[in-house]
């Protein structure tokens, strides 16, 4: 069974701190993804990596980086934290096989910036 | 830029009732549809996907696909209160990398 795990689950940082949230998957999949999720906006992504070494920018990259240094892992990175990245933030992999993109989430991370 | 629209924004019925959810989308060129369902504090979770016009039935599930009317709408028989929760209908295109999410329907099942 697709299993992606995502750490922490829950975090506080301060303004200006840098940020990493981990996201790990075994399920073998190519591509992973980064979402935040707001009331009001939906899912929007973030990042997303086709597989290791490859990052790409997504529908809302500004104050964010990634990093794909495996199949396994993306990381989402906040160097300079701002109160206005406060959200749910949610990871995702799969594969486009056939033109089918079911994607596999983790349990999200909450993030809180003070 | 892709746009993927749902409605109602909230729906609530009563135990067994029928679940009616719509989602349209603004591209005719998109070719996978997927309907997921995400509980409180959950990740989503894929519920049902379709690809060709026409319907599509799994258990109490069913989604109809109107590639002409760019509308796709997910019918949830027998509702139960574990059904309540949000759905999200999502839509990609053969060969792309992204896929765009609608901001949800939230259900309401009230026993």
């Amino acid at each position: 069974e697709a299993a992606v795990t995502q750490s922490p689950r829950n975090k506080v940082a301060v303004t200006g701190g840098k940020v990493t949230l981990s996201c790990n998957q075994t399920n073998n999949h190519n591509n992973m993804y980064w979402y935040r999720q707001d009331t009001g906006h939906g899912l929007r992504l973030i990042h997303y990596s086709y597989g290791a070494g490859s990052t790409e920018k997504g529908d809302i990259p500004d104050g964010y980086k990634a990093s794909r240094p495996s199949q396994e892992n993306f990381s989402l990175i906040l160097e300079l934290a701002t109160p206005s990245q406060t959200s749910v933030y949610f990871c995702a992999s799969g594969d486009a096989a056939g033109g089918a993109h079911e994607q596999y989430f983790g349990p999200g991370t909450r993030l809180t910036v003070l | 830029q892709e746009k993927v629209q749902q409605s109602p924004e909230s729906l609530i019925v009563p135990e067994g009732a029928m679940s009616s959810l719509n989602c349209t989308f603004s591209n005719s060129a998109s070719q996978s549809i997927w309907w997921y369902q995400q509980h409180p504090g959950k990740g989503p979770e894929a519920l049902i996907s379709i690809f060709s016009n026409g319907n599509k039935k799994e258990g109490r599930l069913t989604v109809y696909l109107n590639r002409a009317s760019l509308h796709v709408s997910l019918h949830i028989r027998d509702s139960q209160p574990s059904d309540s929760a949000v759905y999200l209908c999502a839509v990609s295109r053969t060969n792309a990398y992204k896929v765009i999410f609608g901001k949800g329907t939230h259900l309401h099942v009230l026993p």
